[in-house]
């Protein structure tokens, strides 16, 4: 099984609506990072959180919030979806004791219309 | 703030060896990681490098020099397989925290 998963994989949406993301992780980190990744634009951060407790706004926060239900959940939300949200959408994993490195769940691609 | 640039595109041949580079003006720095992206799929790790120098891996080595804010991942006996965008991300210790760079797509032709 895959250490970090994300759903959906895939979702359509129209203007407006409310949505959320998931990512859950089998890794036993306290780090969790959401990314959104645009064609030309590379990965860039949104939120992210070292502990059930801590939560920190990334450089392109606005339209978007988060929560942290636990250590292996964290969730995304668009409260209201526009289409520039439209994008590629990666959670990963980190654990500052083992270098730091990231690790990316599968992406949720996610379309507005 | 973080300013990272690497090539948009570069093209290589199946067997060749290929250098991506990537500087850097941070602040904060404490690293350099770089990591593969085929398409359409999540980034997988590459190497991390926080000290000067060269660090080989196989087919892959990535070098860095702080003082000169720049780092190169370099790609030996290519294969069609390595066709894909390689990332290269600055850890900020102040916030622990990467950016990435916008990546590098390679293309490799046979």
């Amino acid at each position: 099984d895959a250490d970090v998963t994300q759903t959906p994989r895939n979702r359509i949406t129209k203007t407006g609506k409310r949505i959320m993301l998931e990512c859950s992780q089998t890794k036993g980190h306290d780090r969790m990072y959401w990314y959104r990744q645009d064609p030309g634009l590379g990965l860039r951060l949104i939120y992210y959180s070292f502990d059930v407790k801590d939560i920190n706004k990334g450089e392109i926060s606005d339209g978007y919030s988060v929560s942290r239900q636990a250590q292996a959940k964290f969730s995304l939300s668009l409260e209201s979806a526009i289409p520039n949200q439209t994008a590629l959408y990666f959670c990963a994993t980190s654990d500052p004791t083992g270098g730091n490195e990231q690790y990316f769940g599968p992406g949720t691609r996610l379309t507005v219309t | 703030g973080q300013n990272i640039d690497q090539p948009t595109e570069m093209t290589a041949t199946e067997g060749a060896i290929v250098q991506i580079n990537c500087t850097y003006q941070t602040s904060g720095f404490n690293g350099l990681f770089w990591y593969q992206q085929h398409a359409g799929e999540a980034p997988t790790f590459l190497s991390y490098n926080v000290l000067d120098g060269l660090e080989e891996k196989g087919r892959f080595s990535s070098f860095l020099s702080r003082s000169k804010g720049y780092s190169y991942l370099l790609l030996k006996e290519l294969q069609m397989k390595d066709s894909a965008s390689y990332l290269c991300a600055v850890w900020n210790s102040g916030y622990s925290t990467l950016t990435f760079g916008k990546g590098t797509m390679l293309l490799v032709s046979p």
